[in-house]
């Protein structure tokens, strides 16, 4: 049971290009989502998924694109990357039980720089 | 809307000392309340977690109360050690709601 696993660990890219941030849970969570991570912001939410083909925006989405068609994967796609854009991301994950959402159990995060 | 107020950081402690991080949250609902731990290079844990007034979660030493008159959830531990020097979380979920309200983080270090 390897959770929440985020690939790749360090990306630099350069203003303009674009690239998929990968996100997979093998614990048949319902619920994923994505944050970034910058100092003294705590972690604000990007995009979430309360299922496959289920989608939707968060605090922050402007930049990013996410889908789901399956449970496992939540892949973040940047489409053209800003200096603006580097932080750290994490993906997120967690299930439902009676009716309400559990806690969130979270990747280890990709740290991007756009230069 | 809802929002996560914490004490601002760095907090440095002495090996042993008491520790208190204030955890204040507003919020149209009854919501849940969690504390997660980040250790270095290392994604968030879940710490421990309170669903309703009055519980107390405690996980490794930590505790934090669900005050709902006071609206906080302040996270405490007797005797901290070095191994607990980490960035420390308050977060909220509305109760039947999905997302988290993250507060800024509070940077704890412990010293020898």
């Amino acid at each position: 049971n390897a959770g929440v696993t985020q690939t790749p660990k360090f990306q630099v890219l350069k203003t303009g290009q674009s690239m998929t941030l990968q996100c997979a849970q093998d614990m048949n969570h319902e619920y994923m989502s994505w944050y970034r991570q910058d100092p003294g912001m705590g972690l604000r939410l990007i995009h979430y998924s309360v299922g496959a083909g289920i989608t939707d925006q968060g605090e922050v989405p402007n930049g990013y694109n996410v889908s789901r068609s399956t449970t496992e994967d939540f892949p973040l796609r940047l489409l053209s990357a800003a200096p603006s854009q580097t932080s750290v991301y994490f993906c997120a994950s967690g299930g439902v039980q009676a009716g309400s959402y559990n806690e969130q159990f979270f990747g280890p995060g990709t740290r991007l720089t756009v230069l | 809307g809802n929002s996560v107020t914490q004490m601002e950081g760095p907090v440095t402690l002495s090996e042993e000392a008491f520790l208190t991080i204030n955890c204040t949250y507003t919020a149209t609902g009854y919501p849940s309340l969690f504390w997660y731990v980040q250790y270095p290079g290392e994604g968030l844990q879940l710490l421990l977690k309170a669903t309703k007034a009055d519980d107390k979660g405690s996980n490794k030493g930590f505790e934090a109360t669900y005050r709902k008159e006071t609206t906080s959830f302040h996270l405490e531990k007797g005797s901290v050690q070095v191994s607990d020097s980490a960035v420390y979380f308050c977060a909220l979920r509305e109760n039947y709601g999905q997302n988290f309200v993250f507060g800024p983080g509070t940077r704890l270090s412990v010293l020898p």
